[in-house]
């Protein structure tokens, strides 16, 4: 089945740091990658969507500065997390759209990380 | 609007009994709808998907949901629970085959010994 790799599993790290995240599938192409936000004991909030070669698309209310996404192919997304807060600790899961066949295929999910701020 | 409900927040069955967590949706279109699980500190797992086929769609580990139009309903069900099974449990829906999703709530199930 479609594999989605997300790293790091878990970050802590101080006030002011700069995170980056890493999003990959292993076994398919995908041209979409998602990312989204999950506060404690909430459902999934999208934040972006990520498209090969473009510019991410951004939800309201989601600082493109703040949460940066680069796409560069068709297998990896990247979201950085910069100048990170307390207040951006939480959870934090990628998914990846198979490329032209999502009717059988929906978003395929990673195992989320964990970012703490300290 | 789109949107979906899950109306119980917290389900809790004994081992060895069915499971029922309830899903509704609300679409001007016929949607694709989804079941996901996601233990502790995990990302989504699939369950099931139906697409417009069989209105009982068969998943993993034991669960099927039906989709019922005239009920705006896709609740999830299984004969008998296991304690493996404890986790938050997702319904999500969406108008374009998967591309798009609109995340239900979510229902978290406990499974006593």
């Amino acid at each position: 089945g479609a594999v989605v790799s997300q790293h790091p599993s878990r970050v802590i790290c101080k006030s002011g740091t700069s995170v980056k995240i890493e999003c990959r599938s292993l076994d398919f192409q995908a041209t979409t990658m998602f990312w989204y936000r999950q506060f404690p004991k909430q459902s999934l909030m999208l934040m972006a969507t990520s498209n090969e070669g473009s510019k991410a698309t951004y939800e309201q209310g989601v600082e493109k500065d703040k949460f940066l996404i680069n796409h560069a192919s068709l297998t990896l997304s990247t979201l950085t997390v910069t100048s990170a807060h307390p207040e951006d600790s939480s959870f934090y899961i990628c998914s990846a759209l198979p490329l032209g066949g999502f009717r059988n295929q929906p978003q395929h999910f990673g195992d989320g990380t964990r970012l703490s701020i300290l | 609007a789109q949107s979906v409900t899950q109306l119980d927040s917290h389900v809790s069955v004994s081992e060895g009994t069915p499971v029922l967590l309830r899903c509704n949706y609300s679409s001007s279109y016929s949607p694709s709808l989804f079941w996901y699980v996601q233990h502790p500190n995990k990302g989504l797992q699939l369950l099931l998907k139906y697409t417009s086929a069989a209105t009982l769609v068969k998943g993993i580990n034991g669960f099927e949901a039906e989709f019922k139009k005239s009920e705006t309903s896709f609740h999830l069900t299984k004969p008998s629970a296991h304690m493996s099974d404890a986790a938050e449990y997702f319904c999500v829906m969406s108008e374009d085959y998967g591309q798009n999703f609109v995340f239900g709530p979510g229902t978290r199930l406990s499974v006593l010994p």
